[in-house]
């Protein structure tokens, strides 16, 4: 499976947007980006996943380059209880078996 | 709905002792696996399943045995506890296939099994 790199920590002020990136340059093509985060020790949520094309839900949006080597985990509103770690996964279809690497400290400050 | 559920949340063992952490899920999940998780280090993949009756290694098996009887539970099992298996310990399921109308199968998370070898 592909790596993937992610800054260590980011700052971002409650209210604002929070725009995490993530490079996957070796990203094959069957290999899916996946956003997961982790509270406070607390077990990891699923946040979001895509393929090519741009993905929202209820959480977050993802923008994924043409070339898909990178891509943005964006929180249109962050708040305080975003602050956690963020990781950004290439894995496989069903995105099972991921490799989690030490991800992105968010710390959203009022 | 309880979803993945680990036992004990704390423990401390002595070197050598033998032990098993336990997950549950009620999500009827094919796949489920355990991480460790040592400080400032993201998880790192012990073992997994895809079935009852079939498991595999991970990027870091040894010290750790597994099995699955059941589709409900996997047990992790340390057989000589060493302090390097000092660690938070998660289990995780989901779906292995994309079936039932589901988009994608995104993994669940226990709260952990926090492990201190002395």
């Amino acid at each position: 499976d592909a790596k993937t790199t992610q800054p260590t920590s980011m700052d971002c002020a409650e209210g604002r947007a929070a725009n995490l990136p993530c490079n996957h340059s070796t990203i094959s093509g069957n290999e899916y980006v996946y956003w997961y985060r982790q509270i406070h020790s607390q077990g990891p949520q699923y946040i979001i996943h895509g393929l090519k094309n741009n993905e929202t839900n209820e959480m977050a949006s993802l923008i994924i380059t043409e070339d898909r080597k990178s891509s943005t985990l964006i929180l249109p509103h962050a708040t305080l209880r975003d602050t956690a770690v963020y990781y950004c996964i290439v894995g496989r279809r069903y995105g099972n078996k991921l490799v989690f690497g030490a991800g992105t400290i968010l710390r959203v400050k009022s | 709905n309880a979803g993945v559920t680990q036992t004990p949340k704390f423990q401390v063992l002595k070197t050598g002792q033998s032990m098993t952490l336990q997950c549950a899920q009620d999500m009827n999940h094919e796949y489920m696996s355990w991480y460790r998780q040592d400080p400032g280090m993201g998880l790192r993949l012990i073992h997994y399943s895809v079935g009852a009756g079939i498991t595999d290694q991970g990027e870091v098996p040894n010290g750790y045995n597994v099995s699955r009887s059941t589709t409900e539970d996997f047990p992790l099992r340390l057989l000589s506890a060493a302090p390097s298996q000092t660690s938070v310990y998660f289990c995780a399921s989901s779906y292995l296939a994309l079936t039932g109308g589901r988009n994608n199968s995104p993994l669940h998370f226990g709260n952990g099994t926090r492990l201190t070898v002395t």
